[in-house]
């Protein structure tokens, strides 16, 4: 059984400038959610997807979008990017129906926006 | 959005018995709690999942009170390697998913 992978692991960029980040969902999981973490702070729910459709969204403002794919893959865009904007961005596979279905995490993403 | 909130840190020693408290004031009425345990550079690990009552797997037990606005992990016998971040969750499902993390509690055990 194959679990959560993103990538990259680490990456830097400019403000102003956008970034994608992706994920490879566990085999056999067709949900996908995103989660931005600050450091020394809990993580903070972008969005979710289910069969390529979002179908839930936490306050973030509109230039954070995302994809998923056929495969359930995901991918997390940010344009514009603010010095804020840096983070650990974690991404988690589950099972339809999020309320009974444990969430599987990536080691995410650290963004750091200079 | 759900709000939820859970002390900032708590240390303990091998052995011992930890519980942590998690409180949700806007729970919702079909909304599971989750807790998961975060490790520095790594996402968050699933520990236990319930809805009311007393929920108890291999490595935790997890306690619901009937009002359901909090909820208490308890770690029995920690060791060494329970040293780590632990948060609750929430799942409210009204007008589209939405996961809310609490405050998440640093647990720190010494021998």
């Amino acid at each position: 059984e194959t679990g959560v992978t993103q990538s990259p692991t680490h990456l830097i960029k400019t403000r102003g400038q956008q970034v994608t980040l992706r994920c490879s969902s566990q085999s056999g999981h067709n949900t996908v959610s995103w989660y931005q973490q600050a450091l020394g702070q809990g993580p903070q729910f972008i969005f979710q997807y289910y069969r390529e459709e979002e179908n839930g969204r936490g306050n973030f403002p509109p230039r954070f979008s995302g994809l998923q794919f056929p495969n359930y893959s995901s991918e997390l865009n940010v344009n514009a990017l603010e010095l804020d904007d840096s983070a650990l961005y974690l991404c988690a596979s589950s099972l339809a129906g999020t309320q009974t279905s444990p969430l599987h995490f990536g080691n995410g993403t650290r963004l750091t926006v200079t | 959005l759900a709000k939820t909130t859970q002390p900032i840190s708590m240390d303990s020693y091998e052995g011992q018995e930890v519980n942590i408290t998690c409180s949700h004031n806007n729970i919702a009425t079909n909304d599971y709690i989750t807790w998961y345990q975060q490790f520095p550079s790594q996402g968050p690990r699933f520990i236990i999942q319930g809805y009311k009552t007393k929920v108890t797997n291999e490595v935790a037990s997890l306690f619901i009170p009937a009002d359901r606005k909090s909820s208490t992990l308890s770690l029995p016998r920690v060791s060494l390697s329970d040293t780590a971040v632990y948060y609750c969750l929430s799942v409210t499902t009204g007008g589209g998913n939405k996961l809310t993390f609490g405050t998440g509690t640093q647990l720190k055990v010494e021998l």
